[in-house]
């Protein structure tokens, strides 16, 4: 089974600063998704990866399969962003390995 | 946003009392799961559906059932509810679990309070 691990648990920034979460896991695997989660709200999907970066609007996600880890960046963080962001990886396929294994998530608390 | 409706959104009821969440879809995507939410957990998969009448286990499917008679509807059931099955419970689709690019939506959960 993968573990899944993100640093920091919690976080919190003064709007407009640079936000990174890190996501890291223990087995191979053919994507790994980011997620976020506004406070008794439904869950977004923002990316998936299998490989080197995406960018979406102030959003950057990166990858490093080879050191099984992957980033989340925020650019100039506003108070909107404030949410649990949480990091799901899915094993190769086959057998059960294609299912979502979920980390715990971070909480982001942006302050104005 | 991709169409999935549970209901119902919130629930209290008792030890024992048979309970069915209902998770339907307008996207005809063919894979439906159900997670449940906990603090200090990560989402955790009950069980998932990948077709018509086509159900299987996750990992924490004891003491919940489920059935999928239409590709729409997605029903998860409590056939006796206990209070460790209190939890915040969210429905998922996707297209399909093969390839990398296939995201899971989410439904907007529903928080089940069991005392």
């Amino acid at each position: 089974k993968n573990e899944v691990e993100q640093s920091p648990q919690n976080l919190t920034a003064q709007e407009g600063e640079f936000i990174t979460i890190n996501c890291s896991y223990s087995v191979g695997i053919s994507a790994l998704h980011w997620l976020q989660q506004h406070p008794g709200g439904g869950i977004v999907s923002l990316f998936m990866l299998s490989s080197g970066k995406k960018k979406h609007g102030r959003l950057i996600a990166t990858i490093n399969i080879q050191e099984k880890h992957s980033s989340l960046h925020i650019t100039a963080s506003h108070p909107r962003d404030s949410a649990v962001y949480i990091c799901a990886v899915r094993g190769r396929s086959g057998g059960s390995n294609y299912k979502l294994t979920f980390g715990k998530g971070t909480l982001l608390t942006v302050n104005p | 946003d991709a169409g999935i409706t549970q209901s119902p959104r919130h629930k209290v009821t008792e030890t024992g009392t048979p309970v069915t969440l209902r998770c339907h879809q307008t996207e005809n995507h063919r894979y439906m799961y159900w997670y449940r939410q906990d603090p200090g957990h990560g989402l955790r998969l009950i069980h998932y559906s990948y077709g018509v009448k086509d159900t299987d286990k996750g990992e924490v499917s004891d003491g919940y059932s489920v059935s999928r008679s239409k590709t729409e509807d997605f029903l998860l059931t409590l056939e006796s509810a206990t209070s460790s099955q209190t939890s915040v419970y969210f429905c998922a689709i996707s297209e399909s679990h093969w390839g990398p690019d296939q995201p899971q939506h989410f439904g907007d959960g529903t928080r089940l309070s069991i005392l």
